[in-house]
């Protein structure tokens, strides 16, 4: 019964480096989505998907990519990072109200 | 856009005793949802709320749709240390093609032994 699984768990970049997080889901969710966790500030939105193939952007997507080339799957880029995306990247999905979350991904990035 | 206001910011309560929190929001909501974070871990959904002036209980969680559709309340009864944790407001509005959730900054609630 593994629900949303994350990976990495944990990651240090190097400032213009690029990577990929991973999400998955084993529900058969239509809706998945991509939030960072910065103290003080709670979950901000970066970008979602309402189905296979499709995205849009959430509040603060400046600076992400994302992907959802198949169903189970939502991935995240970030193209060059930067310090100001050290954060805790959390991927959730839903059938319709609720929202089932991954432990997250601590991301440093120097 | 859409902004939910949660209070308090943090708590530090002793055992034994009763919390409350709330989160108002501008915005008229369909739904209210209130999910608990654990250190580390991802937050995990405590009570969801679907009708203005619903009162719904989770074990020693009680939760309220306000009857304005603009507020809703967290009570936790007789807190003990493993209510430690971050617990956050959510609404959600079906207006537009998504109804994504709002979530509110959060109530960070230190429990001492």
């Amino acid at each position: 019964n593994a629900g949303v699984t994350q990976t990495p768990k944990f990651r240090v970049l190097k400032t213009g480096q690029s990577m990929t997080l991973l999400c998955a889901q084993d529900m058969n969710h239509e809706y998945m989505y991509w939030y960072r966790q910065d103290p003080g500030m709670g979950l901000r939105l970066i970008h979602y998907s309402v189905g296979e193939g499709t995205t849009a952007k959430g509040e603060v997507p400046d600076g992400y990519n994302v992907s959802r080339l198949k169903k189970q799957n939502f991935l995240l880029g970030l193209e060059s990072a930067a310090p100001s995306q050290t954060s805790v990247y959390f991927c959730a999905s839903s059938y319709s109200f609720g929202y089932t979350f991954g432990s997250g991904t601590r991301l440093t990035v120097v | 856009g859409q902004q939910l206001n949660q209070s308090p910011q943090s708590m530090f309560i002793q055992e034994g005793e009763d919390v409350s929190m709330n989160c108002t929001s501008s915005s008229i909501f369909n739904t209210w949802l209130w999910y608990k974070q654990d250190p580390g871990e991802g937050p995990v959904l405590l009570i969801a709320l679907y009708k203005a002036g619903e009162l719904t209980s989770n074990g020693r969680l009680t939760a309220q749709f306000g009857i304005t559709r603009k507020d809703s309340f967290l009570n936790i009864s007789a807190s003990i240390p493993s209510d430690v944790g971050i617990y956050f407001c959510a609404g959600r509005n079906y207006g537009g093609s998504q109804g994504n959730l709002i979530f509110g900054k959060g109530t960070k609630l230190s429990v001492k032994p």
